[in-house]
């Protein structure tokens, strides 16, 4: 859906660097989600964010990788010291928190990892 | 928790045959169920989805999916395939994620080819 923004659309990083991925949800909407899609497999859920607040980080490796979801600005998925299997395609949705468990979410065109 | 199984990770159809895509869930709890499709280098866009009023829903571009209680599940289907319906698509849950809160399960997608 045009209305979550991604960026960037395509990420290159050597092993060892830092990946940041930005997600800016649709106009009104508080709820982030990230999802990690790796090649031949459906999306995996990793971490469900408010305004400020991590609700569910369940999906998340123990180490190496963060998120967060500001007052002000988009929400950033970071990735530290990425090895080769963090490449994967990670995409972004936001929902308008209201109705939860109807959940439509709205899903960003994603950014596409590739660790060299 | 939840889980979600698709059938045929690979579906291939002629244009103007029938397209039916399956999906089996497990759920304890009466779920809401989501059918997203995904075109190459894209996000997902939601196709449909069940959340407990009428059994047989319809989508966007021809598609309906019945819910079957008794055979938990949710097939997806489209009378007569057309070229730009070959994408993949992504059955889904929506699941408890805290609290009242919620995120989706999903499987792990059916890529459609559409044969002229």
């Amino acid at each position: 859906n045009a209305g979550v923004m991604q960026n960037p659309r395509h990420l290159v990083r050597r092993r060892g660097q830092e990946a940041r991925l930005r997600c800016s949800p649709m106009k009104g909407h508080s709820h982030v989600y990230w999802y990690r899609q790796l090649p031949e497999e459906g999306l995996k859920f990793m971490v469900y964010l408010q305004k400020e607040n991590i609700i569910d980080e369940s999906g998340m490796p123990k180490e190496r990788f963060s998120a967060e979801f500001p007052k002000e600005g988009p929400s950033i998925l970071r990735i530290q010291q990425v090895v080769r299997g963090d490449s994967a395609a990670y995409f972004c949705a936001s929902s308008p928190g209201w109705d939860l468990a109807k959940n439509i979410q709205y899903f960003g065109a994603g950014t596409r990892l590739s660790v060299l | 928790a939840q889980s979600v199984t698709q059938l045929g990770s690979h579906v291939s159809v002629s244009e103007g045959a029938l397209v039916l895509l399956r999906c089996n869930y497990s759920s304890s709890v009466p779920p809401y169920l989501f059918w997203y499709v995904q075109y190459p280098n894209q996000g997902l866009q939601l196709l449909l989805k069940y959340t407990s009023a009428a059994t047989l829903v319809k989508g966007i571009n021809g598609f309906e999916a019945e819910f079957k209680k008794s055979e938990t599940s949710f097939h997806l289907t489209k009378p007569s395939a057309h070229m730009s319906d070959a994408a993949e698509y992504f059955c889904a849950v929506s699941e408890k994620s805290g609290g009242s809160n919620y995120k989706l399960t999903f499987g792990k997608g059916t890529l459609l080819t559409v044969n002229p």
